[in-house]
């Protein structure tokens, strides 16, 4: 069975400092992966995207990367956190561009 | 503009009723995709039901059913026979098949009381 791994699950970070969440999946192969963020109380709102190794499109214009260096392995990353990085960031896969979506139990991130 | 919407930011039901949580969409695709997750506190979002654009027939998936109105662009969820675990938050989401990802709408916080 196919399963998703993310983490960590919460991280405290102060502001100006690097970022990597890294998240991978077992039990798949060529899975389209995704990055999304929820503000507290809110929607889910989609950062990144990948349909491949080395494929990445953004979805908006923001303080954060994404990189697929592996299949199954998919990193959102920061230079400099920013106070309005803080949120939480989900995980997810799917098989196609048409399937549902699978998440991963996601990261709270709190820059301060 | 806002493409998923929940007019219900949060609903008290009590247990073993039914509950009816609302989604209106927007889009001008022919063929699109509806979804209800569900996000416990906990914060994973757990997959509840599919409804695409040319189904005839309502989804259903156990004790959640789809209540699919193409005209009115409104795709409802209902859960029967509540139970406390069902307390969780809510989202619809739609994937249009010109823009292929998945959009969702705000939210819906369900509290199921004894």
């Amino acid at each position: 069975s196919q399963t998703i791994h993310q983490w960590p699950a919460t991280l405290v970070q102060p502001v100006g400092s690097p970022l990597s969440l890294e998240c991978t999946v077992e039990g798949t192969s060529n899975p389209n992966l995704y990055w999304y963020r929820q503000a507290a109380g809110r929607g889910l709102q989609l950062l990144f995207y990948s349909v491949g190794i080395g494929q990445i499109s953004s979805e908006v214009p923001q303080n954060l990367s994404a990189s697929r260096p592996q299949d199954r392995q998919f990193i959102l990353s920061s230079k400099k956190l920013l106070l309005s990085d803080s949120g939480f960031y989900l995980c997810a896969w799917s098989r196609g561009s048409n399937e549902k979506l699978f998440f991963g139990s996601g990261t709270q991130l709190s820059v301060l | 503009a806002q493409k998923i919407t929940q007019t219900q930011p949060g609903m008290f039901v009590q247990e073993k009723e039914a509950v009816t949580l609302d989604c209106t969409y927007d889009t001008s695709d022919p063929s699109y995709g509806l979804f209800w997750y569900k996000q416990p506190s906990s914060g994973e979002m757990i997959f509840l039901i599919y409804q695409g654009s040319y189904d005839q027939q309502n989804a259903t998936e156990g004790r959640y059913s789809l209540n699919f109105q193409k005209a009115r662009k409104s795709a409802n969820l209902v859960i029967s026979a509540s139970q406390l675990g069902d307390s969780a938050m809510y989202f619809c989401a739609m994937r249009e098949e010109s823009w292929g990802k998945l959009q969702f709408g705000a939210g819906t916080q369900v509290v199921v009381t004894p």
